[in-house]
């Protein structure tokens, strides 16, 4: 059965903090690996990741794809309150999006 | 606004009632896909369309739900005979997907639909 695992599901970090989130997948037919951010509406979308070993970044963001391993994580340096939200991580299949069930992140001022 | 579109944004509806909900893709995107959310979960596939034919379902799709994108442009879905097990988000999402060998985009999401059933 296709699935997503992220960890850890929650977690409270101080503003300035470094974070790791990680996802673990098993998708059949697997073609990339996305990471959305979400804040109590629709998810919006942060990276795609489709080789393995290379480092996107944005910003304070940034993520990597591990296609041996079958995870991926997504690093936030120098945390901020505007980074609260719950981070999803999907893998994209031949058909569809299988998500997790997400990570929520809370930054402390 | 070239986004994806839903509508209505929330619907409160009694028990037993049927409601639609439509979505607008991006206009040159191929795929829509149509998940379900609730609290604390993240989103569950329901069904997806590559153009107007609709190529897979979810078993958590029961016979009281109904989706369809007659021009493979806009989709609506339809939840007859509504149950309080249907309260959730409804999120429409869109993509283009290329040909064997060439990279799929990611899926943009609409804001979603909030379904309350009282």
């Amino acid at each position: 059965e296709d699935k997503v695992v992220q960890s850890p599901l929650s977690l409270v970090v101080h503003e300035g903090d470094t974070v790791t989130l990680n996802c673990s997948y098993e998708v059949t037919n697997f073609r990339s690996l996305l990471w959305y951010k979400q804040e109590k509406k629709a998810p919006t979308f942060l990276f795609m990741l489709t080789s393995s070993g290379i480092e996107k970044k944005s910003g304070r963001l940034s993520s990597i794809l591990d296609k041996k391993e079958l995870f991926s994580i997504l690093n936030i340096t120098a945390t901020q309150t505007g980074d609260s939200a719950v981070y999803l991580c999907a893998g994209l299949s031949g058909n569809q999006f299988y998500f997790g069930t997400g990570t929520s992140l809370t930054v402390i001022p | 606004d070239t986004g994806v579109s839903q509508n209505p944004r929330h619907k409160i509806t009694k028990r037993g009632q049927n409601v639609t909900f439509r979505c607008d893709p991006i206009s040159e995107h191929n795929r829509l896909y149509w998940y379900r959310q609730t609290l604390g979960q993240g989103p569950e596939f329901l069904t997806y369309f590559q153009n107007e034919a609709q190529l897979e379902k979810s078993r958590l799709l029961s016979d009281r739900f109904s989706a369809e994108r007659p021009k493979g442009s806009f989709s609506t879905l339809e939840i007859q005979r509504t149950e309080q097990g249907d309260s959730a988000m409804y999120l429409c999402a869109s993509s283009f997907r290329r040909g064997l060998g060439r990279r799929d985009t990611e899926a943009f999401f609409g804001q979603g639909t909030r379904l309350t059933v009282v």
